[in-house]
This record gives C-alpha cells, structure tokens and sequence, in this order.
C-alpha cells in the first residue's frame, strides 16, 4: 500500500515551454504533498508543501510562478514548470505522509534544451 | 549547506554479513529521521524511521540508532542480503517546521553473493 505514481519519469522539453508532472496517491489520501529536485551529486532539496484544496508554501529561494503547485484532490497534486530553462534540468520527485511514514513518487528527469 | 551528510559514498559487504551505514547531521533541532533506499530508476522506498526521543528502532533486519550527543545516525541490516543492494539515504526534519526533511547524498551498497 502507499503507492504514488509519478508521471512522467522523463521529459525533454525546449526552452520557454512549459512541464507538467502529476503525482497521484493510488491507495490513500494524501492531505499533504512535498515536492522536492535533486541537483547531480546533491541531496534532495525540499521545493515547496502542497495541502490539498490550499495555496502550496514554498520553500526560500523558489520561485512561486516559475514552479506552479496544484494540490485540488486529495489523490492528486501537479507541478507546473513554467517557462522552462537549462538551468531547470533536474530530478523532481513527490513524496506524501501516510500512516506509517512516508512515500515517494519514481520521480521526473526533466531535460530543458 | 549540507545539514545531513553521508560521508561513505559506496560500501560493500558480504551476503549474511552486517551492513552498517552513517548518517552524520549537524542542526540539533532535528527531531526526526528517517532511511530510505533507492534502486535504479525507482522512487525512494521508506525504510526505517526514529523519533528523537528514542536511540533505538528495529523493524526485521533494519536496526537504526540514533545518538544525539553525537549528531549520529546508523542504519544496521543483518543478515545482509543481494536484495539490499540499492542506495541508501537518511533524511532529517527539522522541528516545527511541518515535514521539512533534508536528506543526505546517499550510500551505494553492495552485497556481493
């Protein structure tokens, strides 16, 4: 159980366009989900916390509008990469609270070229 | 800044043998840990987690102790098994800051058959 399912796993986009990843709960709900990037050899970096049905908080140094979270049901929450750049090409992956700790989607390449 | 560090980057070890991965941090208002692992195109797996009132949490074959004095945390797996074989992480929350978890930059193990 806790599954959450995260597409897409990879996506090569171009430069000005625009990225959308979803992250689904498949067997519970999750009130609250984090979305996190990893930069090559660097740990995972916490982005920003979305409650289902509220406006997400962002962590320091993420751009809000750049990096739009979306969190409208409980088994679902999107992050919208806004007019996407080189410097954007990382590794995004959700993660939610259930009962018994925590779960992580497969995560996202994102490649902006 | 890296608040969590996991300063073995591979470690390998013998099928049956103890398996023994460190996990240093450096804020002493974590209040939280956590030890996920990671295979190959995968999202993380939760593993283990201890709260900071405790030293001590099995679960089967996973052990992990936690010694505040000395900013230490330790992940035991015994038996070791081919399975393990994945990349381990810690992660740590910071208190009163919801579920804001820093992680470290992971540990390759190996366990040769």
């Amino acid at each position: 159980g806790a599954v959450v399912s995260q597409h897409p796993s990879w996506v090569i986009c171009k430069s000005g366009t625009s990225v959308k990843i979803e992250c689904r709960s498949l067997d519970f709900q999750a009130t609250t989900m984090f979305w996190y990037r990893q930069f090559p050899k660097q740990s995972l970096m916490l982005m920003a916390t979305s409650n289902e049905g509220s406006k997400a908080t962002y962590e320091q140094g993420v751009e809000k509008d750049k990096f739009l979270i979306n969190h409208a049901s409980l088994t679902l929450s999107t992050l919208t990469v806004t007019s996407a750049h080189p410097e954007d090409s990382s590794f995004y992956i959700c993660s939610a609270k259930y009962r018994y700790g925590y779960t992580f989607g497969s995560g996202t390449r994102l490649t902006v070229v | 800044d890296q608040q969590v560090k996991q300063n073995s980057p591979s470690l390998s070890v013998q099928e049956g043998r103890i398996s023994i991965l460190n996990c240093d941090y450096t804020n002493s208002m974590f209040d939280y840990f956590l030890w996920y692992k990671k295979y190959p195109a995968e999202g993380p797996t939760f593993l283990i987690s201890i709260s900071s009132i405790k030293d001590k949490n099995e679960d089967g074959r996973f052990t992990v102790f936690l010694n505040k004095s000395a900013k230490h945390l330790s992940l035991h797996i015994v038996p070791s098994q081919p399975g393990d074989s994945a990349v381990y992480f810690c992660a740590a929350r910071l208190q009163n800051t919801g579920n804001q978890f820093y992680f470290g930059t992971g540990t390759s193990l190996t366990v040769i058959p």
